[in-house]
């Protein structure tokens, strides 16, 4: 099945600087690749996805790069702010049917320090 | 809309009690699914629904956990009985297409 991993599992960056990402994922299957942000004790919320037939997608300050060659994803937060301080997960998904299965990452705790 | 919703949002029982948690989905979605949280193991996926009808429950951990969607507006997911290692945060999501999922605003379960 599929299995993903997330690095690092703690960032901290000043406000301002960027803010990097990586996932990496083994089913060469897998298609769809969304990031979830978590706040302390909220629900996890869609931020950012990307299909497997882009390699890049901007939104505003988050960006997302795939390369399915290496299998693997990358989130960008550029120009941080404190409130990006939150817990980032990656997942992975391949479609089964007209199924899909999200495998998501350990997370990453992000602090931005002001 | 009011998005997925979870009742209760927090729940304390002691160790062997029933332990019922529920979920309203988003209106329309057809996909629901329910997941657990906890710090050692992260995020799981426990089993999903299409249309009513339970796809996958490999990620259910014992037979202890069962789930059921008897309706397009309604799924619970219930521990019987429950045990300590069974505390955490349990959310459930729905997607109208199984891709962008929506998480409800979770229930906190702790198990004395």
């Amino acid at each position: 099945g599929e299995n993903v991993e997330q690095h690092p599992s703690t960032l901290s960056v000043q406000e301002g600087d960027s803010a990097v990402i990586k996932c990496t994922y083994s089913d060469s299957a897998s298609n769809y690749f969304p990031w979830y942000k978590q706040e302390l004790g909220k629900r996890p919320q869609l931020i950012i996805d990307i299909r497997s037939n882009v390699g890049e997608k901007k939104d505003q300050r988050i960006a997302v790069t795939l390369n399915k060659t290496a299998k693997h994803f990358s989130l960008h937060i550029t120009e941080t702010q404190p409130e990006d301080s939150a817990v980032y997960f990656c997942a992975a998904s391949a479609q089964v049917d007209s199924s899909y299965k999200l495998i998501f990452g350990s997370g990453t705790r992000l602090l931005v320090r002001p | 809309d009011a998005g997925v919703i979870q009742s209760p949002r927090h729940e304390v029982t002691e160790m062997g009690q029933e332990v019922t948690l529920r979920c309203k989905p988003i209106s329309g979605h057809d996909y629901l699914f329910w997941y657990r949280q906890t710090m050692m193991r992260g995020l799981e996926l426990l089993i999903y629904f299409n249309n009513n009808v339970p796809i996958d429950d490999s990620g259910m951990p014992e037979d202890r956990f069962s789930a059921k969607m008897p309706n397009a507006s309604f799924s619970t997911l219930k521990i019987q009985p429950s045990e300590p290692r069974d505390s955490a945060v349990y959310f459930c999501a729905s997607s109208p297409h199984s891709v962008e999922q929506y998480f409800g605003p979770g229930t906190r379960l702790t198990v004395t």
